[in-house]
């Protein structure tokens, strides 16, 4: 069985530039998740899908950060315009449904200059 | 603003040495997971604990949750270089579908 795929692995970009990360979950899983995770401490949820809509993106930077799932499937996660502080892995995971235990893909390591 | 405090945050052994790590919070958690993670990776869940007072053994670590679901302990037997990682306790709140909440971690570095 695939695992949680994401891309690209590394990004490096100049602060006030833009970035996107793809995110594509296992097959059939419902939940979807965009975690941040800097060096040093645990991941931070960022924003939950439940197929396509948001359960909670309460901690979601909405002046710079966006996040879409249109199809229930695939998703995106937008960072514009960069900040320093968001040098970071992001880290997508997806399970079963809002219980389910959680499969995480490799991460996006991100480097703000 | 439920919060995981975990305990110690740097721990460097020697290979078959004993260790605890420590995950608490002030709050209530319906169930407390273990992830490990290695560099470059994405955390991979160990265990899932949800009665107050359980113990699950998944062999050579042995994983508690609290008796009043505040805290958890992780406890390693004779320590092995492959045990080398992050470790993570995440909570879920009692809130159904709400996400995990994930502590900053236990990075563990196992030498021979």
């Amino acid at each position: 069985e695939a695992g949680v795929a994401q891309s690209p692995r590394y990004k490096i970009i100049e602060k006030r530039q833009s970035v996107a990360f793809w995110c594509n979950p296992i097959s059939g899983h419902a939940t979807l998740y965009w975690y941040q995770q800097i060096l040093g401490q645990g991941p931070k949820l960022l924003i939950q899908f439940q197929n396509n809509g948001v359960v909670d993106d309460s901690q979601l930077p909405k002046d710079r950060f966006s996040a879409e799932r249109l199809k229930g499937v695939d998703s995106t996660l937008k960072i514009q315009p960069a900040k320093l502080e968001d040098s970071a892995v992001y880290l997508c995971a997806s399970s079963l449904d809002l219980l389910g235990e959680l499969f995480f893909g490799e991460g996006s390591r991100l480097t703000v200059l | 603003t439920q919060l995981l405090e975990q305990s110690p945050q740097f721990l460097s052994i020697q290979e078959g040495e004993n260790l605890t790590v420590y995950c608490n919070s002030s709050s209530v958690f319906s169930s407390l997971q273990w992830y490990r993670q290695e560099p470059g990776e994405g955390p991979v869940l160990l265990v899932t604990v949800v009665t107050g007072g359980e113990v699950k053994k998944l062999k050579r670590l042995t994983f508690q949750f609290g008796d009043a679901r505040k805290d958890s302990s992780l406890h390693i037997t004779a320590a092995q270089p492959g045990d080398t990682g992050l470790y993570l306790c995440a909570g879920g709140a009692n809130q159904a579908g709400t996400a995990l909440i994930f502590g900053k971690g236990t990075t563990l570095s196992v030498s021979s």
